[in-house]
């Protein structure tokens, strides 16, 4: 089924640990998005990756870092994970960037104890 | 910070019956989009109205844009159980875009 794969869909983390989070689309989209949502917050763009070979800071960049692995995949990582990172993060894709519709994964979960 | 913002927050109705959700923003558009996220789920992309159009349609979905009071609404008519969601507008503007905080719409059967 054609769209945008996020792994893990939960996970625990002790604060100070690092983990990447996963995310590939089938869709050929140039744009890759990661989002995280807050409650209450609606989603705060984290970084973004225009085309292959390019990223950029969003909104709430600090303490995470993505790599563009190549078309398909978009990771995040966490290096030291701190309790306010406790959330839902979300990978997007788009065919163009901002001017054309998103295409979201279903989620990660994260929780920082 | 976000640029839109979703009025109401909360809204029940009851099954059959018409849901209006508003937002508002704050700087000039490109363009702004509607999206849907059913509980535990991701974002579903509903429809995206430019800035030099009024109104667009989708379905049961029906979306204006009022530029000059920097606002849209969505009306979703007949509503449905299965229309129980969370419902988002998105602003683009310098290729940038933000979400509001959403409306949490609950149908009754």
């Amino acid at each position: 089924n054609a769209g945008v794969t996020q792994t893990p869909k939960f996970q625990v983390l002790k604060t100070g640990q690092s983990m990447t989070l996963q995310c590939a689309q089938d869709m050929n989209h140039n744009s890759m998005y990661w989002y995280r949502q807050d409650p209450g917050m609606g989603l705060r763009l984290i970084y973004y990756s225009a085309s292959e070979g390019t990223t950029d800071k969003g909104e709430v960049p600090n303490g995470y870092n993505v790599s563009r692995l190549n078309k398909r995949e978009f990771s995040l990582r966490l290096e030291s994970a701190a309790p306010s990172q406790t959330s839902v993060y979300f990978c997007a894709s788009s065919e163009r960037g901002v001017s054309y519709g998103y295409t979201f994964g279903s989620g990660t979960r994260l929780t920082v104890v | 910070s976000q640029q839109g913002e979703e009025d109401p927050q909360a809204l029940s109705i009851q099954e059959g019956e018409n849901a209006t959700m508003n937002c508002s923003y704050k700087t000039s558009i490109n363009n702004l989009q509607w999206y849907r996220q059913n509980s535990g789920r991701g974002l579903v992309h509903l429809i995206l109205i430019r800035s030099n159009e009024r109104e667009k349609h989708s379905g049961r979905l029906r979306v204006t844009l009022d530029t000059s009071k920097k606002s849209s609404s969505l009306l979703i008519t007949a509503s449905r159980a299965a229309d129980t969601a969370s419902y988002f507008c998105a602003t683009d503007s310098n290729n940038d875009m933000r979400f509001g905080a959403g409306t949490r719409l609950t149908v009754k059967p």
